[in-house]
């Protein structure tokens, strides 16, 4: 079985300052691992993935993540804030087996302070 | 950029009666899934679908629960007898099927309220 960890419920970040979102996992098999953002009000939007190959992946909005299998994370990174970053962030792992069913974490709520 | 559309947006119904929810996945898309999240939890898988029949479901999606593409283009959930721990958001997603969630696309939700 999977399941996703995010440690912390909330983070709250000056705007400007460093942005890290901490996500790890567990898994049988090779995972595939996504980021997804949900503004208020809104659905699900695919800020990055990773399935093989490079493990610094890069996203939409300044984000990147780093897949580090030694430590099971997956956390997102953006170097600068922004006000519109001010979101719900999670992080999910997939199911290889090809029905894409997904495993989301309980996400973690981004404040930026001005 | 293709997506899925979601409607209502927003759907309030009284205890026992029945809702359906419904999407327009990406019309060459073939797999389908249904997804919930109740305020403050994390989003959960409900269903898949491919082939016209379900491929998998979770302990979540009991006999209450259907789903059902009726004409080739709709992708709907049917509630029998909500009852009040249904409220939550339902996303409905497609995908092309290469595996592994890559080419998951989600909708904007359905915000279904039990009272």
């Amino acid at each position: 079985a999977q399941s996703v960890t995010q440690l912390g419920s909330h983070v709250s970040v000056s705007e400007g300052a460093l942005v890290l979102l901490r996500c790890n996992y567990s898994s049988s098999v090779p995972p595939y691992l996504f980021w997804y953002v949900q503004y208020p009000n809104q659905g699900l939007q695919l800020l990055l993935k990773y399935t093989t190959g490079a493990t610094l992946v890069k996203g939409i909005n300044g984000f990147e993540a780093e897949f580090k299998k030694s430590e099971t994370s997956f956390h997102l990174t953006k170097p600068s804030a922004h006000m519109s970053d001010a979101a719900e962030y999670f992080c999910a792992v997939s199911d290889l087996r090809g029905n894409e069913k997904l495993t989301f974490g309980t996400g973690t709520r981004l404040t930026i302070i001005p | 950029e293709p997506e899925v559309t979601q409607t209502p947006s927003h759907q309030v119904t009284q205890m026992g009666q029945e809702v359906i929810l419904r999407c327009v996945p990406i019309s060459n898309h073939l797999y389908f899934y249904w997804y919930r999240q109740i305020l403050g939890q994390k989003v959960e898988f409900l269903v898949s679908f491919y082939n016209n029949e379900i491929s998998e479901k979770s302990e979540i999606f009991d006999d209450q629960f259907s789903v059902e593409r009726p004409d080739g283009s709709n992708f709907t959930l049917k509630i029998r007898s909500t009852k009040l721990e249904d409220s939550a958001m339902y996303f409905c997603a497609s995908s092309g099927g290469t595996g592994g969630g890559e080419k998951l696309f989600f909708g904007s939700g359905t915000q279904l309220s039990v009272l």
